[in-house]
């Protein structure tokens, strides 16, 4: 199975700050790697698939980069709305899914 | 818009099994695949199985094999999602969702249902 990991597993940021956080993968996974965010009580809505393409309305604020095994998402200015736990998510096995075990965004 | 319906929280005791249903709507439900993911309290998402909602096969995560079930009424547009022999440790949010494709090889999940609260206990 391929195990995937996320760093931090917590961050502190305020409003307007750069933020990135990295997911990496057991094995190389190409770039089938998708990005979801969770607010809590909420499910989780996808923001960006095939480790770059963002989701139809998401904000562009939102990048998604990397290939192989590390991956990058970075919220390029961070908004009130943005406070969440961020999962990925690899699509590379089509038999198993398996996502990370999330970082969570909140307030500094 | 797009939704998926899920029924609603369940009570159970160890021991006992339960069946939640996840219903489409405003999509050709048999042109996706419905997954079934789920989410201990303060835990990670972690996979149950999926099904074509086609031709009705399923694929099970192996840490659920033999007390997973996943089937298909493509006349009501509804998956159903059961699990059996349930412990405390079963207690979660279920989640069901649909599986959407990009440049045929890309699969994500775009549309969730807002998830049924299982709490097993004695």
């Amino acid at each position: 199975d391929i195990q995937m990991t996320q760093s931090p597993s917590s961050l502190s940021a305020s409003i307007g700050d750069r933020v990135t956080m990295t997911c990496r993968a057991s094995q190389s996974i190409s770039t089938y790697l998708n990005w979801y965010q969770q607010i809590p009580g909420k499910a989780p809505k996808v923001l960006i698939y095939a480790a770059s393409t963002l989701q139809s309305g998401v904000p562009s604020r939102f990048t998604g980069s990397g290939s192989g095994t590390d991956f990058t998402l970075t919220i390029s200015s961070l908004q009130p709305e943005d406070f969440a736990t961020y999962y990925c998510q690899q699509s590379y096995n089509t038999s198993i899914l398996s996502f990370g075990p999330g970082t969570k965004v909140d307030m500094k | 818009q797009v939704q998926l319906v899920q029924s609603g929280a369940e009570v159970k005791k160890p021991g006992a099994s339960v069946k939640i249903s996840c219903k489409a709507s405003r999509y050709s439900f048999s042109s996706y695949a419905i997954y079934w993911v789920r989410q201990a309290p303060g835990k990670s998402l972690e996979w149950l199985g999926s099904i074509n909602a086609d031709n009705g096969k399923t694929t099970y995560s192996q840490n659920f094999q033999g007390r997973v079930s996943i089937t298909r009424d493509t006349s009501a547009s509804t998956a159903y999602m059961e699990l059996s022999s349930l412990r405390s440790d079963d207690t979660a949010v279920y989640y069901c969702a649909r599986e959407d494709f990009w440049s045929l090889s890309y699969y994500y999940l775009d549309v969730w249902g807002k998830g049924t609260t299982v709490l097993v206990s004695s």
